[in-house]
């Protein structure tokens, strides 16, 4: 069984301020790693993802994720954030021999002017 | 193109009614997912069709949870003698095997509400 830990519920920041959003997860077998975003009254979107390659990854609007396969971790950042970026962030994987997604619980990123 | 859609995006029923939520995935893809979402959780899997056939139902939490999707794109899920902790949004998401295998695109989801 896979299980996935987002640590923080709600993170709450000053726009153009850094962020990261953590993300732990455990398996047995190797995994794909992903983060949506849900933006209010919407619904999940794809940010970025990891398969294989070079274990940093990036999106279209400045966030990152490195995968860290000692540590079991995911972490989310981005180094200035924008009032746009207020939405619920979840993180998923899925081992490479099953595509059902798990994911973590979600943190509620909200950035303040 | 259009992407995954749900309907109705908002149902409101009586315990022990049925129900039946649906999904229209993106043309074309092969594979579809349904998940439950409950207030203040991450999604939670339900089922996964390749195809017309389920590939993997382990996560229907019991016998009055059902889903098909015949003709290998509509998919319907099917709850009978709904109770009130059936309450959730209902996702669905499809994806294309073969390129891009591994990125499931969502609908908007189904609020169910259950009194």
């Amino acid at each position: 069984a896979q299980s996935v830990t987002q640590l923080d519920s709600q993170v709450p920041v000053f726009e153009e301020a850094p962020v990261e959003l953590r993300c732990n997860y455990s398996s047995s077998v190797s995994v794909y790693l992903f983060w949506y975003v849900q933006y209010p009254n919407q619904g999940l979107q794809l940010l970025l993802k990891y398969l294989s390659g070079s274990t940093l990854v990036e999106s279209i609007n400045g966030f990152e994720a490195e995968f860290n396969k000692s540590q079991t971790s995911f972490h989310l950042r981005k180094p200035s954030v924008h009032i746009s970026d207020t939405a619920e962030y979840f993180c998923a994987v899925h081992n490479t021999g099953r595509r059902a997604l798990t994911f973590g619980s979600g943190t509620r990123l909200q950035v303040q002017p | 193109g259009a992407g995954v859609s749900q309907t109705p995006s908002n149902k409101v029923t009586e315990k022990g009614k049925y129900v039946e939520l649906r999904c229209d995935p993106i043309s074309g893809h092969t594979a579809l997912y349904w998940y439950r979402q409950s207030l203040g959780q991450g999604p939670e899997f339900l089922i996964y069709f390749q195809g017309t056939g389920a590939a993997d139902d382990s996560g229907l939490p019991n016998d009055r949870f059902f889903a098909v999707r015949p003709e290998g794109s509509v998919s319907t899920l099917k709850i009978q003698r709904t109770e009130r902790g059936d309450s959730a949004m209902y996702l669905c998401a499809s994806s294309l095997i073969g390129t891009d295998t591994d990125t499931q695109y969502f609908g908007p989801g189904t609020r169910l509400t259950v009194l």
